[in-house]
């Protein structure tokens, strides 16, 4: 069974541009998240789908991401335009169900660097 | 908000020997995990631990968990070059799904 898949591994843009990474859950799994690390600081939440819809997107910065996952499957986060402080390593996860006890599988994790 | 902070932050030992990781969190939690991240790869989930539970074991992983004190630790028995990664709590409070990262713990194992 394949895991979580992203792409790209690594992009390395310039201030101002846009870049949309992507996440492919593991097949069947309607739960989809995304973390990001950014340098020396913590693992931090963004967002949460359930299928396509939103469930909790408190987490996302602000108004220069953007977060889809149409049809429920695969998804994609937008950074438009990027900023120097958006560097860092974008984790997408996915869970069967949600809940406490749902264990969430990770994905190698993008590495975002804006110069 | 909670937060996990593992501690040491970098640890240093040789092969056979046991490493010993503590992680502390400020709010109630319903379970805590560990999760492994090698170097350039996914966080891999290696053990849950439930707010009721005291200890849990996994192979060679022995995790303890003291909700009186809100902290965690993670020992790794008879460690191997290949634990070589970097070690994260992270809890689940009233959200359910949320998980709440420290900032981890680098292991090196040296052959």
């Amino acid at each position: 069974e394949a895991g979580v898949t992203q792409f790209p591994s690594h992009s390395v843009i310039e201030k101002g541009q846009t870049v949309t990474l992507r996440c492919d859950p593991i097949s069947g799994h309607d739960n989809l998240y995304w973390y990001r690390r950014v340098m020396g600081k913590e693992i931090k939440f963004l967002l949460h789908f359930v299928k396509e819809s939103k469930q909790d997107e408190s987490g996302m910065p602000n108004n220069r991401f953007l977060a889809e996952r149409t049809g429920g499957t695969y998804s994609t986060l937008k950074v438009q335009p990027a900023e120097l402080e958006d560097s860092g390593v974008y984790f997408c996860a996915s869970s069967l169900g949600w809940g406490t006890y749902n264990e969430q599988f990770f994905g190698p994790g993008t590495r975002l660097t804006v110069l | 908000s909670q937060q996990g902070e593992e501690d040491p932050q970098a640890l240093s030992i040789q092969e056979g020997e046991n490493a010993t990781m503590n992680c502390s969190y400020k709010t109630s939690i319903n379970n805590l995990q560990w999760y492994r991240q090698n170097s350039g790869r996914g966080l891999v989930h290696l053990i849950l631990i439930r707010s009721n539970e005291r200890e849990k074991h996994s192979g060679r992983l022995r995790v303890t968990l003291d909700t009186s004190k809100k902290s965690s630790s993670l020992l790794i028995t008879a460690s191997r070059a290949a634990d070589t990664a970097s070690y994260f709590c992270a809890t689940i409070g009233g959200s359910n799904y949320k998980l709440t990262f420290g900032k981890g713990t680098l292991l090196t194992v040296n052959p």
